[in-house]
């Protein structure tokens, strides 16, 4: 099973709202990551965990807050955010920290801001 | 300079036909190479990685690196109309932290 998890596909949000996301892989994968894509760009890296510790944070503002509880589940908290904060949110994961080889993407969360 | 660099498109092939993508890189500590195909709407599927100098074939698939010329490129022969998506080229520099740079993505659209 190589499958990595995203609820929800899709998330309305106003500007005032707190939300999360959440991903799920049961590939025992050590390393799990939070990606942004908005429209017709690349995907961009936001967070990356390793063993359940934040490894990687790529000066993302603090309205946006990761959690990993456990080594299969990573959260992505939303507060405050604002409408150009609308994008795709992918969450991926693989083996180890680094092993791009074996990284697999979730079917991501498409939100909106209002 | 974009540390990852490619055209954006489109890049129309017809059916049957070679599709050539190319991608430029300017950390020359980049270790390792990938290619991801995301079709509208849905997340990336990596589809070939590449480590050393040379070519590297699976399926109709061949990617193509030169690290002398810091450039990798992707072959995809006998084109289908299901090729049609954006491909994105994405590089792991391991000094600059166990993270990939995607370039901007080459959409294909592969013509019947």
């Amino acid at each position: 099973d190589t499958e990595v998890t995203q609820t929800p596909k899709h998330l309305v949000m106003g500007m005032t709202n707190k939300k999360s996301l959440k991903c799920e892989q049961h590939m025992g994968h050590r390393a799990m990551y939070w990606y942004k894509q908005k429209a017709k760009k690349p995907p961009e890296l936001m967070f990356v965990y390793s063993y359940e510790k934040l490894s990687i944070n790529e000066s993302v503002p603090s309205r946006f807050s990761p959690e990993c509880p456990n080594s299969s589940l990573l959260n992505l908290h939303l507060h405050a955010l604002q409408p150009e904060d609308s994008a795709l949110y992918l969450c991926a994961s693989s083996q180890d920290l680094g092993s791009f080889d074996e990284q697999y993407f979730g079917p991501g969360t498409r939100l909106t801001v209002t | 300079q974009k540390e990852v660099e490619q055209n954006s498109g489109p890049l129309s092939v017809p059916e049957g036909a070679i599709a050539s993508l190319n991608c430029t890189y300017s950390d020359r500590g980049s270790q390792s190479f990938f290619w991801y195909r995301q079709y509208s709407g849905k997340s990336p599927e990596l589809i070939m990685s590449i480590y050393s100098n040379g070519d590297k074939e699976d399926g109709r698939f061949t990617a193509q690196l030169n690290k002398a010329s810091q450039y990798v490129s992707l072959l995809i022969r006998d084109s289908q109309p299901s090729d049609s998506a954006t491909y994105l080229c994405a590089v792991n520099v391991k000094a600059a932290g166990n993270k990939l740079t995607f370039g901007g993505g080459t959409r294909v659209l592969v013509k019947p």
